[in-house]
């Protein structure tokens, strides 16, 4: 089975750095994603990771450890259109079919 | 560029009414999910499919039936609603090639049952 775990909330303050931190248990490791959501809309592709390490993609940066079950999504220069939730998924199956952790719902405050 | 396309976006139902959710994809997807959204819960797999012609449960299938007759259509039917599937639905797809290929969602379908 899988078991994904991120914090529920989070504030931050425009224009600083906020790190979203994920844990998960899995049967298989396949990789781990990042999806935005932001209220009322479907959740959106950010990051994908498969080996450890940080992958960078402009403000947005996703880090993996697998030997600690342990991701984090970092974002950089904080703007007011990055209050969202931030999900994080394990693939596993077949299809790669997706377990979502809760998700981490970000406010970002002027 | 339309992507993967729900029907409806709203629906109000009465305990114990029949519907079906209809999902479209334009990407010529094998794989296609059906997931619910709760608040507090994070979204749950109902079904899933790996092609035309097949189907598999999720984590929650009770209450749902599905049906996958073409490539590009996934159906999602309520035979019986009850109040505890009042849910935002999310229809999803993704390509078979490469471990890396995200899930492209639908934007949703709000289902109240009264």
């Amino acid at each position: 089975g899988q078991n994904i775990d991120q914090p529920t909330e989070m504030t931050a303050t425009e224009g600083a750095i906020v790190q979203i931190n994920c844990t998960y248990q899995t049967s298989g490791f396949n990789g781990l994603f990042w999806y935005q959501q932001h209220a009322g809309e479907a959740p959106t592709f950010l990051s994908y990771n498969v080996l450890d390490g940080l992958e960078e993609k402009g403000r947005f940066s996703s880090f993996l450890s697998r030997s600690k079950g342990y991701s984090y999504l970092l974002l950089k220069e904080l703007q007011m259109k990055d209050s969202a939730s931030y999900l994080c998924a394990a693939p596993s199956g077949s299809a790669r079919q997706l377990t979502f952790g809760s998700g981490t719902q970000l406010t970002v405050l002027p | 560029n339309a992507g993967v396309t729900q029907t409806p976006k709203f629906r109000v139902l009465k305990t114990g009414q029949s519907m079906t959710l209809l999902c479209a994809q334009d990407m010529n997807h094998e794989y296609m999910y059906w997931y619910r959204q709760d608040p507090g819960m994070g979204l749950r797999l109902i079904h899933y499919s790996v092609g035309e012609g097949t189907t598999a449960k999720g984590e929650v299938p009770d209450g749902y039936n599905v049906s996958r007759l073409k490539k590009q259509n996934f159906l999602l039917g309520l035979e019986s609603a009850a109040p505890s599937q009042t849910s935002v639905y999310f229809c999803a797809s993704s390509d078979t090639q490469g471990s890396n290929q995200p899930q492209h969602f639908g934007d949703g379908t709000r289902l109240s049952i009264l």
